[in-house]
């Protein structure tokens, strides 16, 4: 079945860019997406990507699809400590109409000032 | 900006009790979903409904679950008969449509955290 794993944790300083992995199993994936989830806060859909793209910029954030390697990163640009949240990366594939999204655990990003 | 929310925000029962689990979706939105996240573990897909019935669901999603949009705002995740496993936070989330097709973009609610004694 579809797999997505992260890893858990990540350290950077304020200012730095931040590049976040992740790998996926699923080749017939159709999107790529990254969550954000604060503490005690849902999660919030930062951006994706389409399986046909290779790369996606929105202002501080990157992210890069190597579908080859089934493998996805999110750079954040600039690091503020407001970045500080838990980064999920998920896959879905259209089944019959809706889209199921398959999560990884998780990656904890702390900011250090 | 719209937004999905979520009640109660944190709900205790016991065993063996049944529950529900309210959600108003984003307001022109008519895909909806739950997911779950046991503590420590990965976000997990449950059910999808569109059109007032089920779309998908997961092995997870046995007959101890139902959903119902019992009026036009709501969205509900009823359990049955609650056991400890159930145990977990409880996300809603809801996607945009057009023609029937659904637009691949989630939003979710901040989850209910059901507890189970």
């Amino acid at each position: 079945g579809e797999d997505v794993e992260q890893s858990l944790f990540l350290s950077v300083r304020e200012g730095d860019s931040s590049v976040i992995n992740c790998t996926y199993t699923d080749s017939s994936s159709t999107y790529l997406y990254w969550y954000k989830q604060e503490p005690g806060a849902g999660l919030q859909l930062l951006t994706y990507i389409f399986s046909n793209m290779d790369m996606k910029q929105d202002q501080r954030l990157t992210v890069l699809l190597n579908k080859k390697d089934k493998h996805l990163s999110l750079r954040i640009a600039d690091t503020q400590t407001g970045d500080s949240a838990i980064y999920f990366c998920a896959e879905a594939y259209s089944g019959a109409g809706s889209y199921q999204l398959t999560f990884g655990k998780g990656t904890k990003l702390s900011v250090i000032p | 900006e719209p937004e999905v929310t979520q009640t109660p925000s944190h709900q205790v029962t016991q065993m063996g009790q049944e529950v529900i689990l309210r959600c108003v979706p984003i307001s022109n939105h008519l895909y909806f979903y739950w997911y779950r996240q046991i503590l420590g573990q990965k976000v997990e897909f449950l059910v999808s409904f569109y059109n007032n019935e089920i779309s998908e669901k997961s092995e997870i999603f046995d007959d101890q679950f139902s959903v119902e949009r019992p009026d036009g705002s709501n969205f509900t995740l009823k359990i049955r008969s609650t056991k400890l496993e159930d145990s977990a936070m409880y996300f809603c989330a809801s996607s945009r449509t057009s023609g029937g097709a659904v637009y691949n973009e989630q939003f979710f609610g901040p989850g209910t955290r059901l507890t189970v004694l």
